[in-house]
């Protein structure tokens, strides 16, 4: 049971270019999420999903896109990558009004 | 705009002490969770409380929560060196579709051998 997991950890853009990263989990989990976490701050919520082929904007959604075609996966895309999205990011799933399980985090730094 | 504050930013303590942290958020909500995050890694789910309850105990963990004054607090017993993380506290909010957390800016904990 490999809960939730992330590729990849650590990647390096320059500005302009595009990404995806990906966020796998194997607990049957309905809702999913895709934070950031700048330095010293705490995880503010990007998109999140309540089912495969649903997504929805969460508190701060510009510049990404994101994907749900299958229920373990969910995918965050960066069109056009600036520096201001250099960050951590985190991927969480739930079963509906449970506990968050949180991944192991993506390093993204934009140059 | 971040639903819960945690006061302090930072607290350093030794070890066998105990440690408080506490969280204040704005709105109606749910429950109330807190979590911990080693250096470097994702954060771990600790305990939850729910809207309608006031204290809950995990081990070394005391959580309360006063709904009244929209804030709640976090108390780690008899700390050890492996209690050196950030705590964060998060809200999922009445009413919130898809169970949105909000969390705060969190503690730095940081406990001397």
């Amino acid at each position: 049971n490999a809960g939730v997991t992330q590729t990849p950890k650590f990647r390096v853009l320059k500005t302009g270019q595009s990404m995806t990263l990906l966020c796998a989990q194997d607990m049957n989990h309905e809702y999913m999420y895709w934070y950031r976490q700048d330095p010293g701050m705490g995880l503010r919520l990007i998109h999140y999903s309540v089912g495969e082929g649903t997504t929805a904007k969460g508190e701060v959604p510009d510049g990404y896109n994101v994907s749900r075609l299958k229920k373990q996966n969910f995918l965050l895309g960066l069109e056009s990558a600036a520096p201001s999205q250099t960050s951590v990011y985190f991927c969480a799933s739930s079963y509906p009004e449970k506990t968050q399980y949180f991944g192991p985090g993506t390093r993204l730094l934009v140059l | 705009s971040q639903q819960g504050e945690e006061d302090p930013q930072a607290l350093s303590i030794q070890e066998g002490e105990n440690a408080t942290m506490n969280c204040s958020y704005k709105t109606s909500i749910n429950n109330l969770q807190w979590y911990r995050q080693n250096s470097g890694r994702g954060l771990v789910h600790l305990i939850l409380i729910r809207s309608n309850e006031r204290e809950k105990h995990s081990g070394r963990l005391r959580v309360t929560l006063d709904t009244s004054k929209k804030s709640s607090s976090l108390l780690i017993t008899a700390s050890r060196a492996a209690d050196t993380a950030s705590y964060f506290c998060a809200t999922d909010a009445y009413n919130n579709a898809g169970n949105m957390l909000t969390f705060g800016g969190g503690t730095r904990l940081m406990v001397k051998p």
